[in-house]
Formats: structure tokens, C-alpha cells, sequence
């Protein structure tokens, strides 16, 4: 059964540091990762799109993708009171059928 | 990004009544959409996967003949909840997916909290 890892936290920062969130996925044929945010009672906002191996940055967000380890990571420089929301990992595989199948997410805290 | 819209936002209703939520993606045509279900402080479940022009596909545990689902253009699918109860009270959330190639993406609506008294 095709698997997506996520530590549910929370994961609670201070203001203005880096948050380090990591999943681990178990499908080696897998070729699409996304980062979603989500605000509590609201629906999953699309932050970052991965797709090969390496470093991909937007802005204050750095998505990490190593497919040898089946691994992907969100940094998020300069962390703000407004980041603090559930952070939830997306992974699509190689099939025809476009399902991304998603890790329970890991809830992050921003200290002021 | 692209817009996804689902329309009503929240809805409540008494039990063994059903339920239309649409979903539309609106600068983008859509043949595959998705719809899921989130409970209070879960991730998001499949239902089911939306394609234009052909039958719903159901994830495993999902009535569909409760949960139908019509994909009946490249920018419209709805769901119904059929004879809901009270145990079918959940978020419900579409996605859209956008087919770019080599970057593929899903795009979700804002969401339609159903409340089944």
C-alpha cells in the first residue's frame, strides 16, 4: 500500500527562525510532490510543486526532493505568525489516474 | 494559480434529504477532477475521481450510490450526497487537476461544510 509520512507535531517555532517539515513516501515509482497549507476549516492551498531531485525555492519557501531516500522536505525561512497552520505532504505516482495520495500533516506553530 | 470554485459553501440539512455540492474550475478546463471528505482534525480521504464524459471512479469503502458523482462538462462536476445522515456531516472538498505535462497539478476548491441534523 502506497504510503506518505508526515510527523504530526506540532512543530512549534519562534518567529523569524527556519521550519524544517519532512515526509517520507513509500512508491519509488512516484514522480510528483506537492506541499500544501492548510488554515484550520479551510481547504488545502497548493505552496510548492517538486519534481526532480534537488533544491526548488519560491520566495521564503525551499521544497527538497531526494528520491534515492524517498524523501521530501519544506524549509520555511524567516518564519511568520501567519505560517502557523497544518502543513500536509502530496505525492503522485506514475499511473494514468492522477490520484495524489496525501500524508496526515504536521501542524505547525509560530511563536510571536 | 488556477481558481477552483464550489458552491454552497455550507449547507445544512435534515437527515434523509439530499445534497448537490458543484464544483467548477473557472480559467481552466478540467477532465479529471477529485472530490474528498475531511473530518475534524484528519487528512483528507478520496472519494472518488471525477473524469469528464464517463463514469466516476470510487475509492474503496465509498458507496457510490450514495456519493454520485456527474462530470457532465470540462469545468463542472457535482456531487450528491444521497439520503444523508447525520454521520455523513463532514468537510467536503473538490479538486481540479490541471494537466500541464511534466508539471501536473491539483487545485482544490474552498471546501462545503455539511451539516446533516
Amino acid at each position: 500500500q502506497k504510503e506518505v509520512e508526515q510527523n504530526s507535531g506540532p512543530l512549534s517555532v519562534p518567529e523569524g527562525a527556519i521550519a524544517s517539515l519532512n515526509c517520507t513516501y513509500s512508491d519509488r515509482g512516484s514522480q510528483s510532490f506537492f506541499w500544501y497549507r492548510q488554515y484550520s476549516g479551510k481547504s488545502p492551498e497548493l505552496i510548492m510543486s517538486i519534481y526532480s531531485n534537488g533544491d526548488k525555492e519560491d520566495g521564503r519557501f525551499t521544497a527538497q526532493l531526494n528520491k534515492a531516500s524517498q524523501y521530501v522536505s519544506l524549509l520555511i525561512r524567516d518564519s511568520q505568525p501567519s505560517d502557523s497552520a497544518t502543513y500536509l505532504c502530496a505525492v503522485g505516482g506514475m499511473d494514468s489516474s492522477y490520484k495524489l495520495i496525501f500524508g496526515s500533516g504536521t501542524r505547525l506553530l509560530v511563536r510571536p | 494559480g488556477a481558481v477552483v470554485s464550489q458552491h454552497p459553501s455550507r449547507v445544512i440539512c435534515k437527515s434523509g434529504t439530499s445534497v448537490k455540492i458543484e464544483c467548477r474550475s473557472l480559467d481552466f478546463q478540467a477532465t479529471t477532477m477529485f472530490w474528498y471528505r475531511q473530518f475534524p482534525k484528519q487528512s483528507l480521504m478520496l472519494m472518488a475521481t471525477s473524469n469528464e464524459g464517463s463514469k466516476a471512479t470510487y475509492e474503496q469503502g465509498v458507496e457510490k450510490d450514495k456519493f454520485l458523482i456527474n462530470h457532465a462538462s470540462l469545468t463542472l462536476s457535482t456531487l450528491t450526497v444521497t439520503s444523508a445522515h447525520p454521520e455523513d456531516s463532514s468537510f467536503y472538498i473538490c479538486s481540479a487537476f490541471r494537466d500541464r505535462g511534466s508539471t501536473d497539478t491539483q487545485y482544490f476548491g474552498p471546501g462545503t461544510r455539511l451539516t446533516v441534523l
